[in-house]
């Protein structure tokens, strides 16, 4: 089956420092997502990005659909940043999705 | 305001007993879903419904049941429980196929 492979499993960073995740996967991922885990279980949509650079506020996401893999760029981190992040891609139809083990930030004031 | 109310947020149940769920959601959305995740796993689909009729079932027990009493309901039944069980169980919903949005999750231990 599909599988989703993100790293690093953990990072530490200091409050104003830049993240860079990385997420690989198995199969062509038609909608490439990331969410947010916040430190407390809550679930959020960060972004969809099938292909190419998106942005929203501090977050930049590249995909690059050919080699399988999508980054996560947070710029100017903030300890409100701390938490986990998820890739998922969908299986077969689009509401199922696979996700990754996930990245563990945690920013330093 | 939470637009998809999960209930209760923590559940403790003894082996062999049964528990439901309940997810009600506020986004007018007629596709919703359960997620598991259990602990040091990923996030993992386990059923879909699109206008009360289940899609997609991922879960190989049928001791997991889902109910749709309307179209904005989905809860979780989940009987002859086992400590395997144990886990934060997530409703959600979608508009289509883009964006999923996650519910507060239940935190299941079964002792």
């Amino acid at each position: 089956g599909q599988q989703v492979q993100q790293s690093p499993a953990s990072l530490v960073l200091q409050e104003g420092e830049n993240a860079e995740l990385q997420c690989n996967f198995s199969s062509t991922a038609t909608q490439l997502q990331w969410f947010y885990q916040s430190p407390g279980g809550s679930l959020v949509s960060l972004l969809s990005n099938p292909s190419g650079t998106k942005h929203t506020g501090r977050l930049t996401s590249t995909t690059v659909t050919k080699e399988r893999r999508s980054s996560l760029h947070i710029s100017s981190s903030q300890t409100t940043d701390s938490g986990t992040y998820l890739c998922a891609i969908p299986r077969n139809m689009g509401y199922k999705l696979t996700f990754g083990t996930g990245t563990s930030l945690l920013v330093d004031p | 305001d939470p637009k998809i109310i999960q209930k209760p947020k923590y559940l403790v149940a003894v082996t062999g007993s049964e528990k439901i769920l309940i997810c009600e959601q506020y986004l007018g959305h007629n596709a919703m879903y359960w997620y598991r995740q259990s602990a040091k796993k990923p996030l993992e689909f386990m059923f879909s419904y699109s206008y009360q009729k289940l899609m997609d079932n991922q879960t190989a027990s049928s001791r997991f049941q889902p109910q749709s009493s309307k179209k904005n309901h989905l809860d979780l039944q989940i009987t002859a429980l086992k400590p395997d069980d144990s886990a934060t169980y997530f409703c959600a919903s979608s508009p289509g196929i883009n964006t999923l949005y996650f519910g507060a999750g239940t935190r299941l231990s079964v002792l």
